[in-house]
């Protein structure tokens, strides 16, 4: 089955800082989201992203279905964003297959 | 709108008793997910139905762990003789289509004692 793969696994920032994680999967994808786990356990939905560049806020994230890999970006990073941020992508209307997370950590 | 609609929120049960966890899906998604993550790990696939089929129960540990899904919206997992490994925060998700965004529910926090 296709795999996923996260990078890197732990990052530890100073506020205000940018970082970058990384996502890439074995295969072509007809889905792919970004998850935050916030450190009550719920996962928010961050993008949608099959292909293409999004926005919102602090946040953007770049899909390169041809060269399976995709981007989240976090600028001027704040304390709430701490967390697991979770990559999932989801080929041919079956199971969302995640990847195993990069855990996120802003100091003040 | 309502979102996916997890209960019980937290399950303690003793060591050898069934227990019942329901997932309620955003209405009219077709597709709905069960993943368990037991502490620090990932997310681990259990099933995966589209409409009242369950086209992918790849996940399931053993047979003490059944689902279903009836009239196209409510699923509920079960969890026979409980084990103290099967203490975990299971989560449910549903999508439109299968293909499209997936929402999950807050989780029910399990615990075997």
């Amino acid at each position: 089955g296709i795999q996923v793969e996260q990078s890197p696994p732990d990052l530890i920032l100073q506020e205000g800082a940018n970082s970058t994680l990384r996502c890439n999967f074995s295969d072509s994808v007809n889905n792919l989201q970004w998850f935050h786990q916030n450190p009550w356990g719920q996962l928010i939905n961050l993008f949608y992203i099959p292909s293409g560049t999004k926005q919102n806020g602090r946040l953007s994230a770049t899909t390169v279905a041809t060269e399976r890999y995709s981007l989240l970006y976090i600028s001027s990073s704040q304390t709430t964003d701490s967390g697991v941020y979770f990559c999932a992508v989801i080929q041919r209307a079956q199971k969302l297959v995640f990847g195993q997370g990069t855990r996120l950590t802003i100091n003040p | 709108g309502a979102g996916v609609s997890q209960s019980p929120s937290n399950k303690v049960t003793e060591k050898g008793k069934d227990v019942e966890l329901r997932c309620d899906p955003i209405s009219g998604h077709t597709a709905l997910y069960w993943y368990r993550q037991s502490l620090g790990q990932g997310l681990e696939f259990l099933i995966y139905f589209q409409g009242n089929s369950a086209p992918d129960k790849s996940g399931l540990p053993s047979d003490r762990f059944s689902a279903e899904r009836t009239g196209g919206s409510v699923s509920t997992l079960t969890i026979q003789r409980t084990q103290q490994e099967d203490s975990a925060v299971y989560l449910c998700a549903s999508s439109l289509t299968g293909l499209t965004e997936a929402f999950f529910g807050q989780g029910t926090r399990l615990t075997v004692v």
